[in-house]
């Protein structure tokens, strides 16, 4: 089975701190995405990595950066925290690029800043 | 433009009561990909179903049953007999193209027991 972690279930921040989601899968796959969810507005694409160091603006990338360093870890990071970064953030991985292969979510982190 | 609408933004049924989640999607893709995930009250997004667009054929994976009419541009998702257990939000997802998922703003079902 995929296996999808985030690192934290729940993280409460102050404005203007720097925050790290890290996201970790298990099964070789290229893809990774993070998304952020908000109530009536569905799954919002913040950016996506189809390889190593490599990294795509999604949606709504302002205000976030990533960092791939290896396969299996994609990382989020908020520079400078602000109240309207709260949200749901989830991780998703899939294994090709291009075909609309399946993604694999994690249990996403409820971030909340303060 | 691509774009997945899900016109129902709450559900609440009866257990033991069947019951309909639509999804209509725009695409000018001839090739593109179409998925139900569920997410429970814990968050993650469970997989439910994943299907192309060259695949007309209904599916039927337990109580679960998927109806795509390319005609009309839908996909929807019938559970039979609804159970408690199936409460939960749906997502219904459309891939064409590129890189991108696209989304519905999902429908929350709600079975009361």
């Amino acid at each position: 089975d995929v296996k999808v972690t985030q690192s934290s279930r729940y993280l409460v921040k102050r404005t203007g701190e720097k925050v790290f989601l890290e996201c970790v899968q298990d099964m070789d796959h290229e893809n990774m995405f993070w998304y952020r969810q908000d109530p009536g507005l569905g799954l919002r694409l913040i950016y996506f990595s189809y390889d190593v160091k490599m990294k795509e603006k999604g949606d709504i990338p302002e205000g976030y950066s990533v960092s791939r360093e290896k396969k299996e870890r994609f990382s989020l990071i908020l520079e400078s925290a602000s109240t309207n970064q709260t949200s749901m953030y989830l991780c998703a991985s899939s294994f090709l690029q291009g075909i609309g292969d399946t993604q694999y979510f994690g249990p996403g982190t409820r971030l909340t800043v303060l | 433009a691509q774009k997945v609408t899900q016109a129902q933004t709450e559900i609440s049924v009866v257990e033991k009561e069947d019951v309909t989640l639509d999804c209509v999607y725009e695409t000018r893709d001839t090739t593109y990909y179409l998925f139900w995930y569920k997410q429970p009250p814990s968050g993650e997004l469970v997989f439910l179903i994943r299907r192309n667009s060259f695949d007309e054929q209904n599916e039927i994976s337990g109580r679960y049953s998927w109806n795509f009419q390319k005609s009309t541009s839908s996909f929807n998702f019938t559970i039979t007999a609804s159970q408690v257990v199936d409460s939960a939000v749906y997502f219904c997802a459309l891939f064409s193209g590129t890189y991108k998922y696209i989304f519905g703003t999902g429908t929350r079902l709600k079975v009361l027991a």
